[in-house]
Order: C-alpha cells, then structure tokens, then sequence
C-alpha cells in the first residue's frame, strides 16, 4: 500500500517550452502533497506544499509563476514548469501525505532542457 | 530552526562489514525522526522511523535509536551487502510546522564485494 507514481519518469524539452509533471496516490486520498527538487549528489529542496482545493504555499526563492502546482483533487498533484531554461534541469521528486506525519514519495522525474 | 546533520560520504565498505551513518539533528520539542534511501534514478524510500525518544526503529537489518540525550539518530547494519549501496537519508518531522520534513546532506554507501 501507499503507493505513490509520477508522471513522466523522464522528460526532455526544448527551451522556452512547458513541462507539467503529475504525481497520484494511487491507492490512499492525500491531503497534501510536497514537490521537491534534487540536483545531482544533493539532499531534496522543499519547493511547495499543496493542500487538496488551494493555493500552493512556497519556499523562499521558489518563483510560483514559473512553477505552478494544481492540486485538483486528493489523488492528484501537478508541476508545471512554465518557459523552461537548462538551469531548471533536475530531478524532481513529489510525495503525498494521508495523514500528519507520513509522507510517501514518487519515484522522481528527471527533466532534460536543451 | 531545524536542522539535520549527516556524516559526509562517501562510505566505502566491504560486504559484511558494520555500519555506521551517523545522523544529529537540531529542533525544539520532540520530531519524530526518519532514515530513508534512495536507490540510483530513483525517488525516496522510508527504510525506518522513531516517533520518541528511546525507540528503535528496524528494517532490512538496519535499526537506529531516537537519542534525545545526545539528539542523535544514527543507522547502523551488523553485515552490509552489495545490494545496499545506495543514498540513505536523514530526516525529521515536527508536527506543528506544516508537515513537512527537514532532511540532511544524505551519505552514499558503496558496498564492495
């Protein structure tokens, strides 16, 4: 149980262009979900926290136009990278939490921008 | 604020070698703290939790203890194997700050044969 799965496992993308990623719980309702960010060899970096129904709340230096995140329902969280450059190639990691004091994490996404 | 601090790696051990990580953490009151590992390519597992202080907690051979004295957590493995080499993460929660976790630099473990 407390599976969670994200959506592409991989992606490469031109320039300029959008990427959005989802993450699901596939088989638990999550209140909220984290988006993480991890460069190569580095621990994980809280971008945002999404609570099912509103606004994501993010971490200082995160800029929440260029990285939406929907949580449209208690199953489904998504990033959007908006106008992508290859500084924002990185792997980015979500994890859902049932309840306070349990998170579970997707397996990552690797985002290529050339 | 919080904060959690990990030995450096990397750890180069051989096959049934013991293992220490060792994880110390910073917070006011009383986190529950976590190790998990992160396989290459992949996202985070949760290899083991304590919620108090004097807990152990165990999986796969590994176990580590919630040290309030010392405000430590560390991971230890009697006979580490091959298939343990990964990146193994430190971690604590405190439930009245949103949630969320505070992780330390993680330590890679290479296991040689």
């Amino acid at each position: 149980g407390a599976v969670v799965s994200q959506h592409p496992s991989w992606v490469i993308c031109k320039s300029g262009t959008s990427v959005k990623i989802e993450c699901r719980s596939l088989d638990f309702q999550a209140t909220t979900m984290f988006w993480y960010r991890q460069f190569p060899k580095q621990s994980l970096m809280l971008m945002a926290t999404s609570n099912e129904g509103s606004k994501a709340t993010y971490e200082q230096g995160v800029e929440k136009d260029k990285f939406l995140i929907n949580h449209a329902s208690l199953t489904l969280s998504t990033l959007t990278v908006t106008s992508a450059h290859p500084e924002d190639s990185s792997f980015y990691i979500c994890s859902a939490s049932p309840v306070l004091g349990e998170q579970y994490f997707g397996p990552g996404t690797r985002l290529t921008v050339t | 604020g919080d904060s959690v601090t990990q030995m450096e790696g990397p750890v180069t051990l051989s096959e049934e070698a013991f293992l220490t990580i060792n994880c110390t953490y910073t917070a006011t009151g009383y986190p529950s703290l976590f190790w998990y590992v992160q396989y290459p390519g992949e996202g985070l597992q949760l290899l083991l939790k304590a919620t108090k202080a004097d807990d152990k907690g165990s999986n796969k051979g590994f176990e580590a203890t919630y040290r309030k004295e010392t405000t430590s957590f560390h991971l230890e493995k009697g006979s580490v194997q091959v298939s343990d080499s990964a990146v193994y993460f430190c971690a604590l929660l405190r439930y009245n700050a949103g949630n969320m976790l505070t992780f330390g630099g993680g330590t890679r473990l290479m296991v040689k044969p």
